[in-house]
């Protein structure tokens, strides 16, 4: 069964500071690999997603995130963090093999991001 | 709808009673899904629906949970004699077809529940 580690549960940055959230997955294949970010009170609405091809890829909100096959990562960075960056950040893993259900995506636990003004 | 709708927002009840929570997917979105998210957990997979049928149901975690979507849209689940341990924010979501994994999911806010 594929599986999240994000071993960061708090991380502070001061605004305009650059960011960088781990994710490390464990999988077969090359899986599907997703970032979702969750404000207080909101759903969890997709910064980025990594399905094959260019492993750097651009997501909304200024966030890019990198597939590193080698150290099964997908870290999230931004070069200017902004203090509405602060909420709660979670990496997730698809599988190519099954559109949902139990091995359709597993979040990781997530990391808080609190910005410093 | 123009994304996932959630009723109530929030729900309080007390430990044995029975509850229902609602989840409005995107219109035409033929695959739907239900996670729990416990404090300080990401969300945890409970049930998929393609179409009017629960595809997979292996994450339900007993038998007091049921989940149905009679019309292939809107979907309810179900906690009967709640427990303390089922205070959770249960969230929806829904995609164009589950068959892929390259479906990405559109999440609903959450229905907050608090079992006293």
């Amino acid at each position: 069964a594929q599986s999240v580690t994000q071993p960061d549960i708090h991380i502070t940055v001061s605004e305009g500071a650059s960011l960088e959230l781990r994710c490390n997955y464990s999988y077969g294949a090359t899986p599907y690999l997703f970032w979702y970010v969750q404000s207080p009170g909101q759903g969890l609405q997709l910064l980025l997603k990594y399905f094959s091809g260019d492993t750097l890829v651009q997501g909304i909100k200024g966030f890019e995130a990198e597939f590193k096959r080698s150290q099964s990562s997908f870290n999230l960075r931004k070069p200017s963090v902004h203090w509405s960056d602060a909420a709660e950040y979670f990496c997730a893993v698809g599988s190519p093999a099954s559109g949902g259900g139990a091995d359709g995506l597993t979040f990781g636990k997530g990391t808080h991001l609190i910005i410093q003004p | 709808g123009a994304g996932v709708s959630q009723t109530p927002s929030n729900k309080v009840t007390e430990k044995g009673k029975y509850v229902e929570l609602r989840c409005d997917p995107i219109s035409g979105h033929t695959a739907l899904y239900w996670y729990r998210q416990s404090l300080g957990q990401g969300p945890e997979f409970l049930i998929y629906f393609q179409g009017t049928g629960a595809a997979d149901d292996s994450g339900l975690p007993n038998d007091r949970f049921f989940a149905v979507r009679p019309e292939g849209s809107v979907s309810t689940l179900k906690i009967q004699r709640t427990e303390r341990g089922d205070s959770a924010v249960y969230l929806c979501a829904s995609s164009p077809d589950g068959a892929s994994g390259a479906n990405v999911l559109t999440f609903g806010a959450g229905s907050r529940l608090t079992v006293l």
